[in-house]
């Protein structure tokens, strides 16, 4: 299995709303991160999980909440999301944080807020 | 702090022209650098990588890409495109032992039939 699995692919959700991405894989990979991409813009890095830790969060606003229950999973809990925050989050993994091996990049879930 | 450039915001070739686009990075140390493409409404898709070694790199669907160290620069290349190539092209950098991934603005290609 080489592939990083996002759930759901689409999500619309009002602003009182709270619902979690959801983002898994089984290659063994120690180090899973998450992207925010808006439309014809590059992604932009959120958060890094390095052997189930965060390590980096990128200056989030605390209504974007990571969580990594285990080494194969990855959440977004959205909780009194902005219409701005509407865009495409990609969820990625690779070997560990060292990041010479590559990085492996899920199909993403569009997420529109209301 | 890293950071990378794409100067080709939209490039439009017809097919079986020859491709080059630009990509130069800013970081004076060890530097890991990626390719990554973007299929319209799809995930993106490692084309190559560079970390060490030959700085001419092969990746998938007949790119290549060169490591000028001198020039900082990490420029994509295909001989000859195809309509099927129609896509976003994002560059990336990651220096060593730094676990965040800068990309650049990307390039958005278009094949003309």
């Amino acid at each position: 299995d080489t592939e990083v699995t996002q759930t759901p692919k689409h999500l619309v959700m009002g602003m009182t709303n709270k619902k979690s991405l959801k983002c898994e894989q089984h290659m063994g990979h120690r180090a899973m991160y998450w992207y925010k991409q808006k439309a014809k813009k590059p992604p932009e890095l959120m958060f890094v999980y390095s052997y189930e830790k965060l390590s980096i969060n990128e200056s989030v606003p605390s209504r974007f909440s990571p969580e990594c229950p285990n080494s194969s999973l990855l959440n977004l809990h959205l909780h009194a999301l902005q219409p701005e925050d509407s865009a495409l989050y990609l969820c990625a993994s690779s070997q560990d944080s060292d990041s010479n091996y590559g990085y492996t990049f899920g199909s993403g879930t569009r997420l529109t807020v209301v | 702090a890293q950071s990378v450039s794409q100067h080709n915001h939209h490039v439009i070739l017809s097919e079986a022209a020859s491709l080059e686009l630009g990509c130069n990075y800013s970081y004076g140390g060890t530097v890991n650098l990626f390719w990554y493409v973007q299929y319209p409404g799809q995930h993106l898709q490692l084309l190559l990588k560079y970390f060490s070694g030959d700085p001419l790199v092969k990746g998938i669907k007949g790119f290549e890409a060169e490591f000028i160290k001198s020039k900082f620069s990490f420029n994509l290349r295909k001989p000859s495109v195809q309509w099927s190539d129609t896509a976003e092209y994002f560059c990336a950098v990651n220096s060593g032992g730094n676990e965040k991934l800068t990309f650049g603005t990307g390039t958005r290609l278009t094949i003309i039939p």
